[in-house]
């Protein structure tokens, strides 16, 4: 199993709304990532973890909150989002000081 | 502070040869990647270079050159599917931190 699994494919939220972003990868990584990427753009890091604790928090706005639950398992929290946070969002998750990073298919997010 | 710069655009006919060049200035390296992107859809990972000197899987070669921060992604016998995104990433020392370049569209024409 090769696969990085992140649910839902899709979202549209209002600003006033708290959603989930799920990701979940059976590989047995213990480094796992979550990205921002605008259209045209290249994937820009927001988040790493690793061991399930919080390594890189790249000055991400609080309207985002990671959560690691375990070693399968990714989750960004968002609350009070704003239009200009439409994006795709990829979680991705390598073996620690490895090189290939294996990504997911990304939740395709818009704000309202 | 870090830089890596790749053309925005290229167009190569089916059959041939391509490359795509990536130059980079980073405070720290500890590999390059190449990436390719079909549009709407994730990354995937094509190589990973630490070392100098060119690395060879299938149809797909990259090389680097530390010393001059630069690197290039080759790519024989073009097909159609390889139409796509090719995002060239450093990742930086001491821990997971790995910045991509904003991506060569490559289009393969008939």
């Amino acid at each position: 199993d090769t696969e990085v699994t992140q649910t839902p494919k899709h979202l549209v939220m209002g600003m006033t709304n708290k959603k989930s972003l799920k990701c979940e990868q059976h590989m047995g990584h213990r480094a796992m990532y979550w990205y921002k990427q605008k259209a045209k753009k290249p994937p820009e890091l927001m988040f790493v973890y690793s061991y399930e604790k919080l390594s890189i928090n790249e000055s991400v706005p609080s309207r985002f909150s990671p959560e690691c639950p375990n070693s399968s398992l990714l989750n960004l929290h968002l609350h009070a989002l704003q239009p200009e946070d439409s994006a795709l969002y990829l979680c991705a998750s390598s073996q620690v000081g490895e090189d290939e990073a294996f990504f997911g298919q990304g939740t395709r997010l818009t704000v309202v | 502070g870090q830089n890596i710069d790749q053309p925005t655009e290229m167009t190569a006919t089916e059959g041939a040869i391509v490359q795509i060049n990536c130059t980079y200035q980073t405070s720290g390296f500890n590999g390059l990647f190449w990436y390719q992107q079909h549009a709407g859809e994730a990354p995937t990972f094509l190589s990973y270079n630490v070392l100098d000197g060119l690395e060879e899987k299938g149809r797909f070669s990259s090389f680097l050159s530390r010393s001059k921060g630069y690197s290039y992604l080759l790519l024989k016998e073009l097909q159609m599917k390889d139409s796509a995104s090719y995002l060239c990433a450093v990742r930086k020392t001491g821990g997971f931190k790995t910045i991509f370049g904003a991506g060569t569209r490559l289009f393969v024409k008939a």
